[in-house]
């Protein structure tokens, strides 16, 4: 079974959508969460890690249930800008991150 | 600019013929990682180091090396490249787990 699982989507949304995405881990001892976005052939790069009580960030909400242990990421009125692929990341602790396999956000006009 | 700088960015080589990619950090992060990424597989860990001299293998070490003598440099060594290490490689430094990581622009490898 994989650490961590996500829909790989792709999802194609209009502008002004708002769209949610999940992702479940497998190891209940998992730490730190974290949502990276990752663009066509560049490097994945942090959006926001993801706290228990949830958090917000602009237009993105993060979301953290660990009794059913999955995340979710929220993006509000949803921009050009904001097509990419979404990651999902868990630490297990120490330096040991497990990548989910990407969610494909394309925001049309 | 606090980054995480590795080379080359592009690299085509041959079967068996040993080469380093270089990764060097200047945030003063404890952590460093080496990963791929394939398609349908995501990013998969290769080694990581927590501190100098402190190494350990992650999903996918066969046919890697890596060494950390310096705190900023940490490189990925081939010795005898295959054509299924073909793959776009990251290196990624963190100050600690619970702050994620920051990646290098990567290192797209060909092994023909």
């Amino acid at each position: 079974r994989k650490e961590v699982e996500q829909d790989p989507g792709p999802f194609n949304v209009p502008e002004g959508a708002t769209v949610a995405f999940n992702c479940t881990y497998s190891n209940s001892a998992s730490q730190s969460f974290f949502w990276y976005r990752q663009d066509c052939r560049k490097e994945p790069k942090l959006l926001m890690s993801v706290y228990s009580s949830g958090n917000e960030d602009g237009r993105f909400t993060a979301q953290l249930n660990r009794a059913s242990q999955y995340i979710s990421l929220l993006i509000r009125d949803s921009k050009l800008s904001d097509s990419a692929t979404y990651l999902c990341v868990v630490n297990i602790g120490g330096n040991q991150f497990y990548f989910g396999t990407g969610t494909s956000l394309t925001v049309i006009p | 600019e606090a980054q995480v700088t590795q080379n080359p960015r592009y690299l085509i080589t041959v079967t068996g013929k040993k080469l380093t990619v270089t990764c060097s950090q200047n945030m003063n992060h404890e952590y460093m990682s080496w990963y791929r990424q394939d398609p349908g597989l995501g990013l998969r860990q290769i080694y990581y180091s927590m501190n100098v001299e402190v190494t350990d293998k992650g999903d996918v070490p066969e046919g890697y090396k890596v060494s950390r003598k310096e705190k900023r440099n940490f490189p990925l060594i081939l010795e005898s490249p295959s054509p299924n290490q073909t793959s776009l490689y990251f290196c990624a430094s963190s100050l600690s787990g619970s702050d994620g990581y920051t990646f290098g622009s990567g290192t797209r490898l060909t092994v023909v």
